[in-house]
Formats: structure tokens, C-alpha cells, sequence
């Protein structure tokens, strides 16, 4: 079984701060890492996604997350944030041959202030 | 393209009634996931399916089932409603059930039950 852990309920930055959201995963097997947005009243939308290769994953809207696999860490990172970067971020893992079975952290709301 | 439409967007219902929630992935993608949402237990996933047929399921009684038609449009069904249902139910499309494969959310069904 795998679970995911994102320490950080809340982070409040900055406008034009750097940011850094925490996942931490347990899983026995390896994983496929995803971090995923969520809107306020919306669905989730992908950000970014590790499969293999290259541990700097580069995804939209800026965002970059790092996979190191001796830390079993998959953190988010923006280097600028701007006010529409407020949302609900989740870090989810899903192990090959798992089919689409998503397994999510609990989720980091970033609030982003003037 | 459109996107993963779910319907109806938001739902009243009461304790012991049934509900039946649907959703429509986008044109050509065949797999349908179904996840719930929650401030306690955050997102879990409930069920897939491809091709007619349920491939995985999540740790969900009984009462929570589903179905997936011949035009890959999916429907999920919760009798005998309890308060802990009421959640935001989100449905994620993709082209086949591949785990590398990116999901789709839709933009969910809020449901409230009382």
C-alpha cells in the first residue's frame, strides 16, 4: 500500500515570494508522483507528473518539483508566486500496474497576499 | 475539446434515500475514475472503470456502486444515504487505464446530505 504525506495544511506567502510545498510518500514498490491544483469549485487540474528520467520535473504555470528517492520527497517549488497561485495543492502517487488509482496527501492550501 | 462534465453540479438529498451521479469523460477517452472528497478523510478513490467493467475499487461499502455504459459515459450510484456521504464526488477521465496516463477531473457533484 502506498499513503502520501503533506505536512503543511496552510502556507501563506508573498506575492513574488518563492514557495515550497512538502510530500513525503511511503510506498513498498516504486511510484509514479503527480501534484494536482484544485480551484476553489473546481476539479483537480494536473500540474505536473514523474514517471521516470530527469528527477526536475518542470510542470505549468512555473511550478517545478524535485524527486529524491532516498528522502522518498516530491516537493513543489515556484520561485515567484502570484496572487491566482492561491489554491488547494495535493500530492498524489499511483504505482505501476496500478491502474488509474490515485493515491492523495491531504492537500496544502497556499494562500498567496499582497 | 470539452472537458469531463458531471451532473448534477450540486445535490440535496436525505439520510436513507438514493442518489445517482453521472459523468461524461471526454470524447474518446474510454477509462472513468470516481473519487470522493471530503474535509475528514480528504480525496479517495472509489472505483474505475474501463470498458464496462470495474478494474479497481476502493475501501467503500457496498452502498457505493457504479456502472460505465458502451459510450463510456459512467454513473455512480450511493443508496441508503448517510450524513458521511456528503462530500464532492469527482469523476477523472483518461484515454485507457494506464497509470502513466494523465487524468482528467471534472469539476465535481457536491452532494449534502441531511
Amino acid at each position: 500500500a502506498q499513503s502520501v504525506t503533506q505536512l503543511d495544511s496552510q502556507v501563506p506567502v508573498f506575492e513574488e515570494a518563492p514557495v515550497e510545498l512538502r510530500c513525503n510518500y511511503s510506498s513498498s514498490v516504486s511510484v509514479y508522483l503527480f501534484w494536482y491544483v484544485q480551484y476553489p469549485n473546481q476539479g483537480l487540474q494536473l500540474l505536473l507528473k514523474y514517471l521516470s528520467g530527469s528527477t526536475l520535473v518542470k510542470g505549468i504555470n512555473g511550478f517545478e518539483a524535485e524527486f529524491n528517492k532516498s528522502q522518498t520527497s516530491f516537493h513543489l517549488r515556484k520561485p515567484s508566486v502570484h496572487i491566482s497561485d492561491t489554491a488547494e495543492y495535493f500530492c498524489a502517487v499511483n504505482p505501476p500496474g496500478g491502474g488509474n488509482k490515485l493515491t492523495f496527501g491531504t492537500g496544502t492550501q497556499l494562500k498567496v497576499e499582497l | 475539446k470539452a472537458g469531463v462534465t458531471q451532473t448534477p453540479r450540486y445535490l440535496i438529498k436525505t439520510r436513507g434515500q438514493q442518489v445517482t451521479l453521472s459523468c461524461s469523460p471526454i470524447s474518446g477517452h474510454r477509462s472513468v475514475s470516481w473519487y470522493q472528497q471530503t474535509p475528514g478523510q480528504g480525496l479517495q478513490f472509489l472505483f474505475e472503470y474501463f470498458s464496462e467493467t470495474q478494474r479497481n475499487k476502493g475501501n467503500f461499502p457496498g452502498r457505493f456502486s457504479g456502472r460505465q455504459f458502451s459510450n463510456s459515459r459512467s454513473e455512480m450510484n450511493v443508496s441508503t444515504l448517510e450524513l458521511g456521504d456528503s462530500a464532492l464526488y469527482l469523476c477523472a477521465s483518461s484515454l485507457v487505464p494506464n497509470d502513466q496516463e494523465t487524468q482528467y477531473f471534472g469539476p465535481g457533484t457536491r452532494l449534502l446530505v441531511l
